[in-house]
């Protein structure tokens, strides 16, 4: 089955600064990577995906990068806020013409913001 | 707007004892998950289901059972709780429609179980 690597497990950056968190996975298969957010006390809520046809993808101070060759993709968030203080989870998954994927999750990031 | 929601927040129950969690989502969705979540091991799926009374195990299934009698509504069983099942525990679902892949999964808010 897939296995999922997350690195690092925590991580501090201040306020303003950039923040980098990688995933490696296993399952060639695989070709959708989302990742999640967990704030404190909620629930995970999905902040942003990737196909394996995309190479990288943005959503304002939030990229996902992939190489699929080398099997890794990474969780780029730029310019800082306490806002992103959470814990960050990457998943892999393999697709389904059925609808009924699932998702093989790495072990998560807790990002620190130091005003 | 998606919601999924716990029978519980919190669940303290003896070793031994049989537990229930239940979860349920109003949007009609195909597939329902069951996670376990432990600091620094992730989310790791317990079960799950892609149709009503279908089931798959997932990586993580051995003391506990699940039951879909209804669309919405998925159970996740302990049958004999034990103190290595104190965990979170979440539930989510998927629409799951077939020919659209990557189904974005939508949580539950979690259930605390202690078992003592």
């Amino acid at each position: 089955g897939e296995n999922v690597e997350q690195h690092p497990s925590t991580l501090s950056v201040q306020e303003g600064d950039s923040a980098v968190i990688k995933c490696t996975y296993s399952d060639s298969a695989s070709n959708y990577f989302p990742w999640y957010k967990q704030e404190l006390g909620k629930r995970p809520q999905l902040i942003i995906d990737i196909r394996s046809n995309v190479g990288e993808k943005k959503d304002q101070r939030i990229a996902v990068t992939l190489n699929k060759t080398a099997k890794h993709f990474s969780l780029h968030i730029t310019e800082t806020q306490p806002e992103d203080s959470a814990v960050y989870f990457c998943a892999a998954s393999p697709s389904s013409n059925f609808g009924n994927e699932k998702l093989t999750f790495g072990t998560g990031t807790r990002l620190t913001i130091i005003p | 707007d998606v919601k999924v929601t716990q029978s519980s927040r919190y669940l303290v129950k003896r070793t031994g004892e049989k537990v229930f969690l239940e979860c349920v989502q109003d949007m009609d969705h195909e597939n329902m998950f069951w996670y376990r979540q432990d600091p620094g091991l992730g989310l790791r799926l317990i079960y799950f289901s892609y149709d009503v009374k279908m089931k798959e195990k997932g990586d993580i299934p051995e003391g506990y059972s699940v039951s879909r009698e209804k669309k919405e509504r998925f159970s996740l069983i302990l049958e004999s709780a034990s103190t290595n099942q104190t965990s979170m525990y979440l539930c989510a679902s998927s629409q799951g429609l077939a020919g659209i892949s990557y189904n974005e999964q939508f949580f539950g808010p979690g259930t605390r179980l202690t078992v003592l």
